[in-house]
């Protein structure tokens, strides 16, 4: 069964003090590993999808990156509006994405 | 195109109600998929549409659940004799297959909470 763990839950960073999430996966055929950002009580809102290992995107102070068993988001020097839970999905062979639990990232200014 | 779109927003019902959730995909994508969200958890997968057919179902889909999707276009999620563990954000999502590529977009969501 396809697992999905992402660590840490919570994140407190201040104002540009930059760090990285993690999110381990354990899928059979990975067919692209999407990052997502979800504010509260909205949807999650698409931000990247990496197709194999060693593949790198960036988007503003966000940057992913992929090895064959994790994927990172590295937030470099964060503003309060970076602050949202941010999900990591890898696909397998089929259709539904598998989720991980989030992190929560909250930055105080 | 203005995105997906989920209607209502909120819905608060009793226990033992039935209630129906209705979304309306990015107009172009043929995919359309169904996913529940509780407090604190990433999205779970219900249910995929590829055009009016439905082909794949989670085994978190009981069958008090039931989703259309008649002519393509919007569908409709429905719960018949709710329980208080029904309460959750349900998410729409809708995509379409381009070469290798597959980007899923989320609407708003419905939150229900069954009292």
């Amino acid at each position: 069964e396809d697992q999905v763990t992402q660590s840490p839950e919570a994140l407190r960073l201040q104002e540009g003090e930059s760090s990285s999430l993690n999110c381990s996966y354990t899928v059979s055929g990975l067919r692209g590993l999407f990052w997502y950002r979800q504010d509260p009580g909205k949807g999650p809102e698409f931000l990247f999808t990496l197709y194999s290992a060693g593949e790198e995107k960036e988007k503003e102070r966000l940057k992913a990156t992929l090895t064959k068993k994790e994927s990172f988001l590295h937030i470099t020097a964060p503003k309060p509006e970076d602050s949202a839970t941010y999900l990591c999905a890898p696909k397998a062979a089929g259709n539904k994405l598998t989720f991980g639990g989030g992190t929560r990232v909250l930055v105080k200014p | 195109d203005t995105g997906v779109s989920q209607d209502p927003r909120h819905k608060i019902t009793k226990r033992g109600q039935n209630v129906t959730f209705r979304c309306d995909p990015i107009s172009e994508h043929n995919r359309l998929y169904w996913y529940r969200q509780t407090l604190g958890q990433g999205p779970e997968f219900l249910t995929y549409f590829q055009n009016e057919a439905q082909l794949e179902k989670s085994r978190l889909l009981s069958d008090r659940f039931s989703a259309e999707r008649p002519k393509g276009s919007f569908s409709t999620l429905e719960i018949q004799r709710t329980e208080q563990g029904d309460s959750a954000m349900y998410l729409c999502a809708s995509s379409s297959r381009q070469g290798s590529v597959e980007t899923q977009y989320f609407g708003p969501g419905t939150r229900l909470l069954v009292l």
